[in-house]
């Protein structure tokens, strides 16, 4: 079945640390993008990527980082220097160029710091 | 820069009765589509209609028609005969020219029997 599969679907996480969130797609779409929801607010764009090895800060870049090596993944640090990571964190993907596609979601990772 | 705003933070509807959600945008890329997904209690979001700013007419899908009216930039959705599973946070959203997609603040609706 094709589809967005991000893990783990619950992560804790101690003050300071490092976490990486995984986010896999086998739809064979070029561009891919992370959110970040907090409880009963929108999606915030983090990072998005039309291309390997090419991505673009979305409007709320600081304290996270990505890397776009393979068209299939798309992985997000949630490094120390984000200051309130604990979040509901979305993945997606779409077809390039077609503008008129929707964007495929994956089920979403809850990060609690403890 | 694009924006999204919704400004309805909450709504309720009676069962069977038709509801319209507000979704008004800004962007300066001539060639743009706007979507609205559903985003139940459990976190998944599901697409619900797309339209393309060049698109002469209004998008439907089902129960869900898409009022889109270019020159006051607003893009807003109905959902007709309402049923108890349409509750739940309902995003708008647009992707310009160089493929970012951003989302409003989102409206929850809350369909009483």
């Amino acid at each position: 079945d094709g589809g967005i599969t991000q893990s783990p679907k619950y992560l804790f996480r101690k003050e300071g640390q490092n976490v990486t969130l995984s986010c896999e797609q086998n739809l064979n779409h070029d561009a891919m993008y992370w959110y970040r929801q907090d409880p009963g607010q929108g999606l915030r764009l983090i990072y998005y990527s039309q291309i390997v090895n090419d991505f673009q800060k979305g409007d709320i870049a600081e304290g996270y980082s990505v890397s776009r090596e393979k068209k299939e993944s798309f992985p997000l640090t949630v490094t120390s220097a984000q200051k309130n990571p604990t979040a509901f964190y979305l993945c997606a993907s779409s077809l390039v160029p077609d503008m008129n596609t929707e964007a495929f979601f994956g089920q979403g990772t809850r990060l609690t710091v403890v | 820069a694009q924006k999204i705003t919704q400004t309805q933070p909450g709504m309720f509807v009676q069962e069977k009765e038709a509801v319209t959600l507000d979704c008004t945008y800004d962007t300066s890329d001539p060639s743009y589509g706007l979507f609205w997904y559903k985003q139940p209690s459990s976190g998944e979001m599901i697409f619900l209609i797309y339209q393309g700013s060049y698109d002469q007419q209004n998008a439907t899908e089902g129960r869900y028609s898409l009022n889109f009216q270019k020159a006051r930039k607003s893009a807003n959705l109905v959902i007709s005969a309402s049923q108890l599973g349409d509750s739940a946070m309902y995003f708008c959203a647009m992707r310009g020219g160089d493929y970012k997609l951003s989302f409003g603040a989102g409206t929850t609706v809350t369909v009483r029997a």
